[in-house]
């Protein structure tokens, strides 16, 4: 099993552009997170997915951001205009079911740039 | 509103030496709180759980709720536990984690 993959690692925009960061669960995991981490800050939850459903995007910003998780493919956490306050560190987890384990398996983290 | 706070950014211990890692929560509820380390070029990982009340690479963790605490302790430092650690609380569906604690070992 080859864990929570994460691509781009590095990606670099221009403000105005748009970012695509794809995150591909660990196998038989069909719950998705996505958190971000500012510099000198600790993870912010951003938003939780389901197969086809978002269940909770109250960490996601109103405007620009999204994400989905369709039922074939990654999940994919979309920035529409990037400003430069959007450059951090974009982690995703996966677990099998509801985190009532409080285990999360962590990809390895896109870090965004924006120049 | 549910919060978890590490207050320290940095703790240098020496090796052999007792570590505290400090974390303090709010919950409005019964909390479920956990530990998760991140080693030098590796991924972020569960450490431990309050509720498995389980002893890991040396490391424990008691949830006072008295204090709304849950610090993690080890009696001897060891080098390999130089790391990244994070305090975190489970609200709901989400994981809420703390700013995190970067521990390093003295030699």
């Amino acid at each position: 099993n080859a864990g929570v993959m994460q691509n781009p690692r590095h990606l670099v925009r221009r403000r105005g552009q748009e970012a695509r960061l794809r995150c591909s669960p660990m196998k038989g995991h069909s719950h998705v997170y996505w958190y971000r981490q500012l510099p000198e800050e600790g993870l912010k939850f951003m938003v939780y997915l389901q197969k086809e459903n978002i269940i909770d995007e109250s960490g996601m910003p109103k405007e620009r951001f999204s994400a989905e998780f369709p039922k074939e493919g990654p999940s994919i956490l979309r920035i529409q205009q990037v400003v430069r306050g959007d450059s951090a560190a974009y982690f995703c987890a996966s677990s099998y079911r509801e985190p009532d384990t409080g285990e999360l398996f962590f990809g390895e983290g896109s870090r965004l740039t924006v120049l | 509103a549910q919060r978890v706070t590490q207050p320290e950014k940095l703790l240098s211990v020496f090796k052999g030496a007792p570590v505290e890692l400090k974390c303090n929560y709010s919950y409005s509820g019964s909390p479920e709180l956990f530990w998760y380390v991140q080693y030098s070029r590796q991924r972020l990982q569960l450490l431990l759980r309050h509720i498995s009340r389980e002893s890991i690479k040396g490391f424990t963790a008691d949830l006072n709720k008295g204090e709304t605490s849950f610090h993690l302790k080890k009696p001897f430092a060891q080098e390999e536990d130089s790391a990244m650690y994070y305090c975190a609380l489970r609200k709901d569906d989400k994981i809420i984690f703390g700013k995190g604690t970067r521990l390093h070992i003295l030699p």
